[in-house]
This record gives structure tokens, C-alpha cells and sequence, in this order.
């Protein structure tokens, strides 16, 4: 079946810094990734629609300049999460769209000191 | 908006009951339903959509329009079946997530 990686699995940073994370469908070409959060024992929530060479469209709620999203391939969609404060923690998923099928990435555990 | 609501965070039932998970939708047209699973320390995976009506793992859900439910359900639960079950609404350019709940089968 389709296979979705994300790197990094985990990362720690400081305060103040920037965070990119990487999402790869990497057996099929995908036009929408989806990143999500999700919080210690709760659903994911859906943050941003990466499209193929165009800009996201971002849910209620989530900061566009705070959550930078890039989607240069068919292949690959980055988030970046700019100047991060601990508040920011949190595990950080993508999907990417096989219609009509979501496949998820493992998640990026992400800890900001 | 689209919306899912999984009424039950927690499920607990013994190995052998019937089991049942609720899904509710609001949706306008035709949903795209799935029922995705989340084993322990496992990525997010499908389970069911309701397009394919196919059997997995035992489980079944059925589309109910008039009740907008897309229910999952297994007739004798086991305990491999402990895990996190998500109901979602998905299409092109958007998708939608129930809170979860989190099936555990006593032994």
C-alpha cells in the first residue's frame, strides 16, 4: 500500500527557534497533504490543506505565519513551525490524499524547551 | 460545516461481546465516510470506508442517511481489537475527525 514518512519523528529545540518538518508520500503523487496536531489523549485537528504549488488553506484558528506550509512536489509538503514556544508542543501529523483514501505519516513529536 | 460526532470517548466490553461505535455526521450532499484505527504506538490507518460495504477484521459499518450514523460494528470482540477508533468525513479539500474513542476488550 501507499506509504507517507515524515522526518523528523521527534525533535527538541529551544524557545525563539524554527522547526521544519518534513511529509513524503513516497510511492504515489499527492496534490493535498492535510497537517493535523494532536494533543496528549485527543483527536487530531486538522490545521492546514497543502495543495500541490499553491498556498494552503489554514482552519480557524491556526496562524498562517506562525505554521508555514510548502507544498514545492507532488511528493513533499514541509510545515515550519516559526519561532516556537512551548506552547507548540504537541505531535504533529500529515496525511496525504490517494483518492478516496487519507494515508497517515507517522507523526513528529515535537518539544520546544 | 461538516461535522462528526463520536459520543463515546471510552468503550470498554468483554472479549466476545458484540461491539458497537457510534459516528454521527452533519453533512450536506454526499459524505465520504471512513472509519480509520489507531493501534498502540501504530501510525493512523483505515479500517472501513462506507463506499467499499466490505468486511475487515470483522468489523461493518453501515451508511444510514436517514440517521446520518455510520456505526462500526463486530459481533465478538477481541482483544487485538483494543485501539483507537476514528470516525472521519474526507473529500477533496477537506476532512473532518470524530474526537476518537478508545475501544478496550477486557480478557
Amino acid at each position: 500500500g501507499a506509504v507517507v514518512s515524515q522526518h523528523p519523528s521527534w525533535v527538541i529545540c529551544k524557545s525563539g527557534t524554527s522547526v521544519k518538518i518534513e511529509c513524503r508520500s513516497l510511492d504515489f503523487q499527492a496534490t493535498t497533504m492535510f497537517w493535523y496536531r494532536q494533543f496528549p489523549k485527543q483527536s487530531l485537528m486538522l490545521m492546514a490543506t497543502s495543495n500541490e504549488g499553491s498556498k494552503a488553506t489554514y482552519e480557524q484558528g491556526v496562524e498562517k505565519d506562525k505554521f508555514l506550509i510548502n507544498h514545492a512536489s507532488l511528493t513533499l509538503s514541509t510545515l515550519t513551525v516559526t519561532s516556537a514556544h512551548p506552547e507548540d508542543s504537541s505531535f504533529y501529523i500529515c496525511s496525504a490524499r490517494l483518492a478516496p483514501e487519507q494515508f497517515f505519516g507517522p507523526g513528529t513529536r515535537l518539544t520546544v524547551l | 460545516a461538516q461535522r462528526v460526532t463520536q459520543p463515546e470517548k471510552l468503550l470498554s466490553v468483554f472479549k466476545g461481546a458484540p461491539v458497537e461505535l457510534k459516528c454521527n455526521y452533519s453533512y450536506s450532499g454526499s459524505p465520504e465516510l471512513f472509519w480509520y484505527v489507531q493501534y498502540s504506538r501504530q501510525r493512523l490507518q483505515l479500517l472501513l470506508r462506507h463506499i467499499s460495504r466490505e468486511s475487515i477484521k470483522g468489523f461493518t459499518a453501515d451508511l444510514n442517511k436517514g440517521e446520518t450514523s455510520f456505526h462500526l460494528k463486530k459481533p465478538f470482540a477481541q482483544e487485538e481489537d483494543s485501539a483507537m477508533y476514528y470516525c472521519l468525513s474526507g473529500g477533496y479539500q477537506k476532512v473532518t475527525f470524530g474526537i476518537g474513542t478508545k475501544l478496550q476488550v477486557i480478557p
